[in-house]
């Protein structure tokens, strides 16, 4: 069985403060992918970003970052100098070599001017 | 532009009744799902399809039909067996998975409510 874990419910910091959202996953599959998703008050889902669990390697996107730790089974996502529209629920999902997504529950991050 | 549309935006559905959800892509994904969201919870897989007129069962779906007659369209009954059908429900595309998993492609999603 997949799990994934957010245990932030929700973060408000102000603006250009870091904030790092925490995830963690459990499968007991060799394969998998990683994903983090934004959802704006809008309502749809914006992927951001997959990793693969063969690639441990951190990545930078702008002022995301994302640190990939098979030890702990983490993959946490840092934004750097948060701006207001920042402002979303976002969430962290896995999948092992099928169709299905298995999502935790999200953080929703407020971010104050 | 491409994408993934869902319509409408806000339903309501009366005691007994089923109400279907569309939702329509024209990014030439094989693969649709439909999720429901919940407040304070994750997406829940309801149904997906990799191939028009196939479709397979997710985590949650009792009470709930789909069909996948055209690949650009994989519309979501809600049938009058689901008890507890107020959510927020989201469907979503990606290309065929391989190897690698697919990211996938997310409407703007229909809120339904019971009246």
């Amino acid at each position: 069985a997949q799990k994934v874990t957010q245990a932030q419910t929700e973060i408000s910091v102000v603006e250009k403060e870091d904030v790092t959202l925490d995830c963690v996953y459990e499968t007991r599959d060799t394969t998998y992918y990683l994903f983090w998703y934004k959802q704006p008050p809008s309502g749809e889902l914006v992927f951001l970003i997959r990793r693969n669990s063969f690639d441990e390697q951190n990545e930078i996107s702008g002022r995301y970052s994302w640190n990939f730790q098979k030890s702990t089974s983490s993959f946490n996502f840092t934004i750097t100098a948060s701006q207001v529209v920042d402002s979303a629920v976002y969430f962290c999902a896995l999948s092992s070599n099928d169709y299905k997504l298995s999502f935790g529950a999200g953080t929703t991050v407020t971010v104050r001017a | 532009d491409g994408g993934i549309t869902q319509s409408p935006k806000y339903l309501f559905r009366k005691e007994g009744q089923n109400v279907t959800l569309s939702c329509e892509q024209n990014l030439n994904h094989d693969a649709m799902y439909w999720y429901r969201q919940d407040p304070g919870q994750g997406l829940r897989l309801i149904y997906y399809s990799q191939i028009v007129n196939d479709f397979q069962k997710g985590d949650i779906a009792e009470g709930y039909s789909v069909s996948r007659e055209k690949k650009e369209s994989f519309p979501l009954t809600v049938t009058s067996a689901q008890k507890n059908p107020t959510a927020f429900y989201l469907c979503a595309s990606s290309k065929r998975s391989g190897p690698y998993n697919q990211p996938q492609h997310f409407g703007d999603g229909t809120r339904l409510s019971i009246l």
